[in-house]
């Protein structure tokens, strides 16, 4: 079974400019959460996603934004970036989002320059 | 209300001791606890979870201990590896419309397990 794929794994972007990150979850797994990872911070909830709708949002300001398609895929979308924003961004999935299991992706290192 | 707070922030132990990691809660709403490992430059992979249900939960060396009166959980690693030196995270959900898909984590642990 193939677990949860981040894609790209690295990007690099400038001040401003605004960035599309992607997640495919686990087949079968309808909900897809998103984190920011930074040292300061820790591991910081951004949304979650259960078919096609988001049921909840963590308090990141409305630069950060997301969906999710019909297959599960999800993308969240970051505009104007800030240098702030330079972080792991992992995106989890699980079968429903209701207390069950969450797997992590390996993430997408996401640094602004 | 919110907070997950773990302990200690770093830890050092000799290949072979045991590993001890606590978390500390105060939503009292929480109802799932799972520990994850990360490793450099990896995302975070559970290693085992527990419900309230259950005072402890053992997987291979892992276990966990839940005092539900005390608000407070711990990871043991029995019998610990230099393939166990990780970051470790304990979190907490609880299911309910302003919790869907969240987890809130501990500030996490270094292990560092000498050979």
């Amino acid at each position: 079974k193939a677990g949860v794929t981040q894609t790209p794994r690295y990007l690099i972007k400038t001040r401003g400019q605004q960035v599309t990150l992607s997640c495919s979850p686990i087949s079968g797994h309808r909900s897809v959460s998103w984190y920011q990872q930074t040292p300061g911070q820790g591991l910081q909830f951004l949304f979650e996603y259960f078919s096609e709708t988001q049921r909840n949002k963590g308090n990141f300001p409305g630069r950060f934004s997301g969906r999710q398609f019909s297959n599960s895929r999800s993308e969240m979308n970051v505009s104007t970036l800030e240098l702030g924003d330079s972080a792991l961004y992992l995106c989890a999935s699980s079968f429903d989002g209701m207390n069950t299991e969450a797997f992590f992706g390996q993430g997408t290192r996401l640094t602004v320059v | 209300q919110q907070q997950v707070k773990q302990s200690p922030q770093s830890l050092i132990v000799q290949k072979g001791g045991i590993s001890i990691i606590n978390c500390a809660y105060e939503n009292t709403a929480f109802d799932y606890f799972p520990w994850y490992q990360q490793f450099p430059g990896k995302g975070p992979a559970l290693l085992i979870a527990i419900r309230p249900d259950v005072s402890e939960k053992k997987e291979g060396r892992f276990t966990i201990s839940f005092n539900k009166s005390a608000k407070q959980f711990s990871l043991h690693i029995m019998d610990s590896q230099p393939g166990d030196s990780a970051t470790y995270f304990c979190a907490a959900s609880y299911a309910g419309g302003t919790s869907y898909g969240k987890l809130t984590f501990g500030q996490g642990t270094i292990l560092t397990v000498h050979p």
